[in-house]
């Protein structure tokens, strides 16, 4: 069965350095988002993605954060002057059509900022 | 008022039991609605997933959706250890993005 798949598993960065989260969304999926969850609370929307371009962001997607599908089959997240307050899970999710598919989940990046 | 409202437990039950988890929201624009299982330190896997009003059956696994009440629940029958998870509800609008509970645990004792 296809699925979403991240890497790394686990990513260790000291603060003010750039990191880039990488996903292979499901082949023939077309919608792609990230979301994050700090440990003990609840999985937040970052941002969705189709067609190239951001759809829709949250407010926590600021400046920091850009994402990218630089070929047909990677799905990147980059924050490029990580905080301490950025350490979580980080999950890739895709989605195939618009009217009744839903999301379908990665297993997730760890970030740790020191 | 939180838009996606669920009690984190955590609930225990023997084995064999029936398990009742549940979310109210706020916002009537919601129309689709997920459940998701996540172990410990795992992505969310999605269990089940409607967007009517009613019930929805899988195995052992029934959703359950009142949108008069804004309320939506997952009942797991004969419930086993391998069900010990956290059970997140979801729910998104026409925009796709998924707001979600803040989970339920779950421990299924042999």
């Amino acid at each position: 069965e296809p699925e979403v798949t991240q890497t790394p598993s686990h990513q260790v960065t000291q603060m003010g350095q750039e990191v880039i989260l990488r996903c292979v969304p499901i082949s023939n999926h077309l919608y792609f988002y990230w979301y994050r969850q700090i440990l003990g609370q609840k999985v937040e929307f970052l941002v969705s993605f189709y067609n190239n371009e951001i759809s829709e962001k949250s407010e926590i997607f600021d400046d920091q954060f850009s994402v990218e599908r630089p070929d047909g089959s990677n799905f990147t997240l980059k924050i490029r002057s990580t905080k301490l307050e950025d350490s979580a899970m980080y999950f890739c999710a895709s989605r195939k059509r618009v009217s009744t598919d839903t999301q379908y989940f990665g297993p997730g990046t760890r970030l740790t900022v020191l | 008022q939180k838009e996606v409202e669920q009690d984190p437990g955590p609930l225990s039950v023997p084995e064999g039991a029936i398990v009742s988890l549940n979310c109210t929201y706020s916002n009537s624009a919601f129309q689709y609605f997920m459940w998701y299982r996540q172990y410990s330190r795992k992505g969310p896997e999605l269990l089940m997933y409607t967007y009517s009003s009613g019930n929805k059956e899988d195995g052992r696994f029934t959703a359950q959706v009142d949108k008069s009440s804004k309320y939506i629940s997952l009942f797991i029958r004969d419930s086993q250890p391998s069900d010990s998870a956290t059970y997140l509800c979801a729910i998104t609008d026409s925009s796709y993005k998924l707001i979600f509970g803040s989970g339920t645990r779950l421990l299924v004792r042999p």
